[in-house]
């Protein structure tokens, strides 16, 4: 089945601090992938996608690059602020079978300090 | 751009009794409809999938007679929580298929705090 694998957390940075978050992937089909971040008692919020191979999402200076071939779609932002300090969730969306079902990587802890 | 309403965003209740939580699709119609569940720092688990005007399909360990979905219209899914315990306090959430893009485009709501006291 699909399965989604992220860093494992807690990770601690440094305000301004370069960062990356890497998951890598297996599916059945051919997925759509995700990264969710979590603030402290809120919900899940859509932070970017990409669909297809070598697509690249980014919003709020975090970009992930989805690599078919090394199956990975990496979160990278170069200078974090303490307000990025949240979980992050990788996560794919098979559109060819189970179509609609995520799969959730277990999420990763940041915080920033300042 | 499309939103799904999760409601109440926060509830608490006595153990024994039963809460709904809704997931609402505001401005498009969705055919399936799931609902996940986050234990304390862990990760989202499928919890089921509701389809409009059928059974919901549950995932192996899910008691359906515990965790009740209805799917009554094309926006509008419900997760009823039946004979609540403390061990049910979790978060849960709903994402919803967006029929008019062919079923690709998955919207996440914003998720709901159940505590059980």
């Amino acid at each position: 089945g699909d399965s989604v694998t992220q860093m494992e957390g807690p990770v601690t940075l440094s305000e301004e601090a370069f960062l990356t978050i890497n998951c890598t992937y297996t599916a059945t089909g051919y997925p759509s992938l995700f990264w969710y971040v979590q603030y402290p008692g809120e919900g899940l919020q859509l932070l970017l996608k990409a669909t297809k191979a070598d697509d690249k999402g980014s919003n709020k200076g975090f970009e992930a690059t989805y690599r078919k071939e090394t199956t990975s779609f990496h979160l990278e932002k170069g200078s974090v602020q303490v307000s990025d300090s949240a979980v992050y969730f990788c996560a794919l969306s098979d559109r060819d079978t189970n179509a609609g079902k995520s799969t959730f990587g277990d999420g990763t802890t940041l915080t920033v300090k300042p | 751009g499309a939103v799904v309403s999760q409601h109440p965003s926060r509830v608490i209740c006595k153990s024994g009794t039963s809460v709904k939580i809704e997931c609402r699709s505001l401005d498009f119609q969705a055919t399936t409809m799931f609902w996940y569940r986050q234990f304390p720092k862990k990760s989202l688990m499928l919890m089921a999938t509701s389809n409009e005007g059928s059974k919901a399909t549950y995932e192996q360990g899910v008691e359906k007679d515990k965790f009740l979905i209805n799917h009554a219209s094309l926006t509008l899914s419900t997760l009823t929580v039946t004979s609540a315990h403390p061990e049910d306090s979790s978060f849960y959430i709903c994402s919803a298929r967006d029929r008019a893009t062919g079923g690709n485009t998955i919207y996440f709501g914003e998720g709901s705090w159940l505590t059980v006291v």
